[in-house]
């Protein structure tokens, strides 16, 4: 089976810095990805990792530990455009398919 | 990046109708494309893996004969929603894999709304 856990709601401040967790167990992993979802919006590409460390990508960067089945992504001075719901995502090895955890609401302040 | 496109946006039909959604890649060939149903405020459920030239692949829970899925050719997928409840109102978003690519991402197109009365 499949299980990913994020948090459900997260509050932030414009300018700061904020990191979202997620953590999964599942029958095959052959990737984890983080997505981007505003409201009423198809979820938008953000990040990849396979291997153990973290990737940095302009203002977001995302970590990964297989070991501990732990993902994290880091967003860095946040804008209010930010707002939004942020998608974890395990690939499994089966066909490639991919499973989403709940996802992450997250309110940026001024 | 690849661009996917699904059709209709929005759809309202009649308790008892049957109504299909495409989802084509428009820039690239998929042989997998992914069809997931998404409630408002929960993430996004995998319903089927769509195969091109074979039969899809249902996740479990998910009755293959309400709904229909088709992988014609490399650049569409449809999902037909048969004999529609009000309980079949959902989000419904089709996703797609590059073919060749080593499966990196996917694509996801914007979406479908439909609400069943």
């Amino acid at each position: 089976g499949q299980n990913i856990d994020q948090p459900t709601e997260m509050t932030a401040t414009e300018g700061a810095i904020v990191q979202i967790n997620c953590t999964y167990q599942t029958s095959g992993f052959n990737g984890l990805f983080w997505y981007q979802q505003h409201a009423g919006e198809a979820p938008t590409f953000l990040s990849y990792n396979v291997l153990d460390g973290l990737e940095e990508k302009g203002r977001f960067s995302s970590f990964l530990s297989r070991s501990k089945g732990y993902s994290y992504l880091l967003l860095k001075e946040l804008q209010m455009k930010d707002s939004a719901s942020y998608l974890c995502a395990v690939r499994s090895n089966n066909f490639n398919k991919f499973y989403f955890g709940s996802g992450t609401k997250l309110n940026v302040k001024p | 990046g690849a661009v996917v496109s699904q059709h209709p946006s929005w759809v309202i039909c009649k308790s008892g109708t049957s109504v299909k959604i495409e989802c084509r890649s428009l820039d690239f060939q998929a042989t997998t494309m992914f069809w997931y149903r998404q409630f408002p405020k929960k993430s996004l459920m995998l319903m089927a893996t769509s195969n091109e030239g074979s039969k899809a692949t249902y996740e479990q829970g998910v009755e293959k004969d309400k709904f229909l899925i088709n992988h014609a050719s490399l650049t569409l997928s449809t999902l037909t929603v048969t004999s529609a409840h009000p309980e079949d109102s959902s989000f419904y978003i089709c996703s797609a894999r590059v073919q060749g690519d080593s499966g990196n991402t996917i694509y996801f197109g914007e979406g479908s709304w439909l609400t069943v009365v």
